[in-house]
């Protein structure tokens, strides 16, 4: 099983603020296997990011991801309130694995 | 629009049955790979279970901790998929969502859960 660490595992940013999140895999992993979710408060987890760059449907042009093999990240451009959220990264290289999420807050 | 929709949880015994079903609308349901993911406090996202297509004979997949437990099924005369979960644990608490997934790759949509809590 590999497993995904996620730091930080919580964090504050003003608005405006640039935001990473970094993933860990325990074992290289093609970027066509590494994925991003956004669960917000009392919702169920949404597709933010697909094959480690492609933006879901849907979701703002401030949000990007990059990464290879075992290093993967997130970037919000700039923080704006409604980001406001945990977020997971996932992979579906072998039996399918998630993060334990970065609880992202407003400062 | 695509649409998810979960019932069946609630409370059961430890060693109980509790079967999940999962409805699915807005997209054509035979053509796509059908999972649950559950989430707890104490572990987080899991995934549990994954519905191949017919013209996969409908092969199945279980994570470790459920398997000859849980039996996920489908019925794309319907539109919906299920999870029958036998010998239930304390552990197995959580929400449980039906997910759509893109072949080996990712969950693309989230129904909105359903809880299952195992408690004498």
């Amino acid at each position: 099983e590999i497993v995904l660490t996620q730091s930080p595992t919580t964090m504050a940013a003003s608005p405006g603020e640039k935001i990473t999140i970094t993933c860990s895999a325990s074992s290289s992993i093609s970027s066509n296997y590494l994925h991003w979710y956004q669960q917000k408060p009392g919702f169920s987890p949404k597709l933010l990011i697909y094959r480690t760059s492609n933006l879901a449907s849907g979701v703002p042009a401030r949000f990007s991801g990059s990464g290879s093999g075992t290093s993967y990240s997130l970037t919000i451009g700039t923080m704006e309130a409604e980001d406001v959220a945990t977020y997971y990264c996932q992979q579906g290289s072998s039996i399918p694995t998630f993060g334990a999420g970065t609880k992202l807050e407003l400062k | 629009e695509v649409k998810l929709e979960e019932s069946g949880g609630g409370l059961v015994q430890p060693g109980g049955s509790m079967k999940l079903s999962c409805v699915a609308s807005g997209f054509t349901f035979s053509n796509y790979w059908m999972n649950w993911v559950r989430q707890s406090p104490e572990k987080g996202l899991e995934w549990v279970a994954e519905i191949r297509l017919k013209s996969n004979n409908y092969a199945t997949h279980y994570a470790e901790s459920v398997k000859g437990r849980f039996t996920i099924s489908r019925d794309d005369s319907k539109s919906s998929v299920y999870l029958q979960m036998n010998n239930l644990r304390a552990e197995d608490t959580g929400i449980y969502y039906c997910t759509r997934k893109l072949g080996p790759y990712y969950f693309d949509y989230w129904g909105q859960g359903t809880t299952l809590t195992v408690s004498s």
